[in-house]
């Protein structure tokens, strides 16, 4: 079982719709949850992160974490084209070497015009 | 703009050379990560040095190896270079528990 799993896509939205990103994690003792975004031939930028279960707003972005269910996702509110990218999630343990980001292998995103 | 800055940027080797890739943290960050990114691929944890100590490490070979210095900014050195070493070389810096920022990558080919 891969630690953090993605599904790969590519997701396609119009534009102007919600793009809903998802992120399983076998780990249960993982304590911290991160989004980035990566565009082709670029360096990963991070978009948001969460420590608590619930929601988390910021902006057009919202994360979601169930620690219950070993899930994290990302919303993506009136989608644009430039939000067209690959979305990596990655997970944090909390202790020791496990403080090392475990990181999916991403999901592709189009948002069409 | 991160404030971490890598070079070089783009570098090509041959199978059996070295190569030494260089990375400045961002100001007030004493933790530097190194991922090798292969086309495609979600970034793999090379090593992580935590005020000039390494502080984990992934699944990598001994001839990937790395230096932190005192002003926190780092090298990567990889020794025997193999065709499979081609990759984005993504250097991250953060506080021991925060969030990574990553400089633009080091893109090494190797023929």
């Amino acid at each position: 079982q891969k630690e953090v799993e993605q599904n790969s896509g590519p997701l396609s939205v119009p534009e102007g719709a919600i793009a809903s990103l998802n992120c399983t994690y076998s780990d249960r003792g993982s304590q911290s949850f991160f989004w980035y975004r990566q565009y082709s031939g670029k360096s990963p930028e991070l978009i948001m992160f969460i420590y608590s279960n619930g929601d988390k707003e910021d902006g057009r972005f919202t994360a979601q974490l169930n620690k219950a269910s070993q899930y994290v996702s990302l919303l993506i509110r009136d989608s644009q084209p430039s939000d067209s990218a690959t979305y990596l999630c990655a997970v944090r343990g909390n202790a020791g070497n496990n403080r090392k980001l475990i990181w999916g292998l991403g999901t592709s995103l189009a948002v069409n015009p | 703009e991160t404030g971490v800055t890598q070079s070089p940027t783009h570098l090509i080797k041959t199978r059996g050379q070295q190569v030494t890739l260089r990375c400045s943290s961002q100001s007030g960050h004493n933790t530097v990560s190194w991922y090798q990114q292969a086309l495609g691929q979600g970034p793999q944890f090379i090593f992580q040095y935590y005020r000039e100590e390494e502080n984990g490490r992934g699944n990598f070979p001994p001839r990937f190896s790395g230096l932190q210095f005192p002003n926190y900014s780092s090298e990567l050195n990889v020794n025997a270079l193999e065709l499979d070493d081609s990759a984005l070389y993504l250097c991250a810096s953060s506080l021991i528990t925060g969030e990574l920022f990553f400089g633009e990558g080091s893109r090494l080919t190797v023929l």
